[in-house]
């Protein structure tokens, strides 16, 4: 069964530092998502983007994260600097979306990161 | 502002006992709602409601949306340990395309 796939896994990091997550959608899934869920929380929403295109960023931190999705298929979320707050899960998930129509969403296993 | 609430935080229940999670929704634009269950990982799909009144079910899990009354349920019956998670609620909107998250509903079933 095809998986969204996320690396690292596990990651801690100092603050000040720059850490990098890496998603890999469903093969042809067009829609990709990045969220951000703290613990206790529901994901929040930081980045959607369309094939290459970035549909919303509305909630991304653009001052020290940035997102891009250079081919329309795997993507990379980066923070510079790190900071203590940004400690969480980094959840990545896919949808065919698109003219298709298809709005299921299927996430990845999620990177956990620990600022320290 | 869009929002999804979901009801109760967190729930306590035995083995064999029937929940209900509940799921309200205000927004604009809605297209379909979805239920996830979450234990310590990602979340995992369990369905999705685009129309009133249709029950759909799997297993010891069933859900229903009423979108007259804006919200949802979850039911599961004869609960189990392997049960015990974060159910995570979601609405779809069209037009901007992006999914509004609940807080979840903790369940914990006790043996």
């Amino acid at each position: 069964e095809a998986e969204v796939a996320q690396s690292p896994r596990y990651k801690i990091t100092e603050k000040s530092q720059a850490v990098a997550f890496w998603c890999d959608p469903i093969s042809g899934h067009a829609t990709l998502y990045w969220y951000r869920q703290i613990l206790g929380q529901g994901p929040e929403l930081l980045v959607q983007f369309q094939d290459e295109s970035v549909v919303d960023d509305s909630q991304l931190p653009k001052d020290r994260f940035s997102a891009e999705r250079l081919k329309g298929v795997d993507s990379t979320l980066k923070i510079q600097p790190a900071e203590l707050g940004d400690s969480a899960m980094y959840l990545c998930a896919s949808s065919l979306g698109g003219v298709v129509g298809s709005y299921e969403q299927y996430f990845g296993p999620g990177t956990r990161l620990t600022v320290t | 502002e869009d929002k999804v609430v979901q009801s109760p935080l967190s729930l306590v229940v035995h083995e064999g006992d029937t929940v209900t999670l509940n799921c309200s929704y205000e927004v604009t634009n809605f297209r379909s709602l979805l239920w996830y269950k979450q234990e310590k990982k990602a979340p995992t799909f369990l369905f999705m409601l685009t129309s009133s009144g249709i029950e759909k079910k799997s297993g010891r899990l069933s859900s229903i949306l009423d979108k007259k009354e804006l919200f949802s349920i979850l039911n599961i019956t004869a609960t189990q340990t392997g049960d015990s998670a974060v159910y995570l609620c979601a609405v779809f909107t069209s037009g901007t395309y992006k999914y509004i998250f609940g807080t979840g509903t903790r369940l914990k079933v006790l043996a």
